[in-house]
């Protein structure tokens, strides 16, 4: 089936500093990705829309200068972390929908990854 | 609004015993619905998802789930629980298309010998 990557799976930063999670379709394309985050022990809440080749939709209450979305290609979308502060430790997720043809028109999720901001 | 509800938020079962997760929807259109599993530190894996059809459909390790559009619900079931199904289990709703999915809360599912 189609597989979602994402890098790093777990990274570590300093407050203040900013962090791109990658995010890869790796057989199919993907016009649009999803990145949620989750905290502990808790639900995925959609944070933005990723859309190929324009700006993300971000959810209310997600602050868009903070958390910067490119999707620049039909397989990857990224997700920066501007000067992040220890509130921004999370597991980000993110996923994409396979709409080829023949596909099941199935969300496929990423690994994740855990932020920690000390 | 679109939401889900899984009402037990940790469900202790001996191993070998039968499973039922809960899930209840609220969605404007026809649901598309999704049972995920996720295991500490680790992405989700789709076990099952319902689109149209057969109101019973298998998924992967030996689940399935009914959907009952009166109740609107779409539990998922195991006969047979081994412990390594010991994992955060979540049903989500969506629309067909490029559309984010919406969550329930989870339910853990801890399994005693």
């Amino acid at each position: 089936g189609a597989v979602v990557s994402q890098h790093p799976s777990r990274v570590i930063c300093k407050s203040g500093t900013s962090v791109k999670i990658e995010c890869r379709s790796l057989d199919f394309q993907a016009t649009t990705m999803f990145w949620y985050r989750q905290f502990p022990k808790k639900s995925l809440m959609l944070m933005a829309t990723s859309n190929e080749g324009s700006k993300a939709t971000y959810e209310q209450g997600v602050e868009k200068d903070k958390f910067l979305i490119n999707h620049a290609s039909l397989t990857l979308s990224t997700l920066t972390v501007t000067s992040a502060h220890p509130e921004d430790s999370s597991f980000y997720i993110c996923s994409a929908r396979d709409l080829s043809s023949g596909s099941t028109d199935t969300q496929y999720f990423g690994p994740g990854t855990r932020l920690t901001v000390l | 609004a679109q939401s889900v509800t899984q009402p037990d938020i940790h469900i202790t079962v001996s191993e070998g015993a039968s499973l039922e997760l809960r899930c209840n929807y609220s969605y404007g259109a026809t649901p598309y619905l999704f049972w995920y599993v996720q295991s500490p530190g680790q992405g989700l894996q789709l076990l099952l998802k319902y689109f149209s059809g057969d109101t019973l459909v298998q998924g992967i390790k030996g689940f399935e789930a009914e959907f009952k559009r009166s109740q609107s619900s779409f539990n998922l079931r195991k006969p047979s629980v081994h412990w390594s199904d010991a994992a955060e289990y979540f049903c989500a709703v969506g629309a067909r298309g490029n559309t984010p999915l919406v969550f329930g809360k989870g339910t853990r599912l801890s399994v005693i010998a």
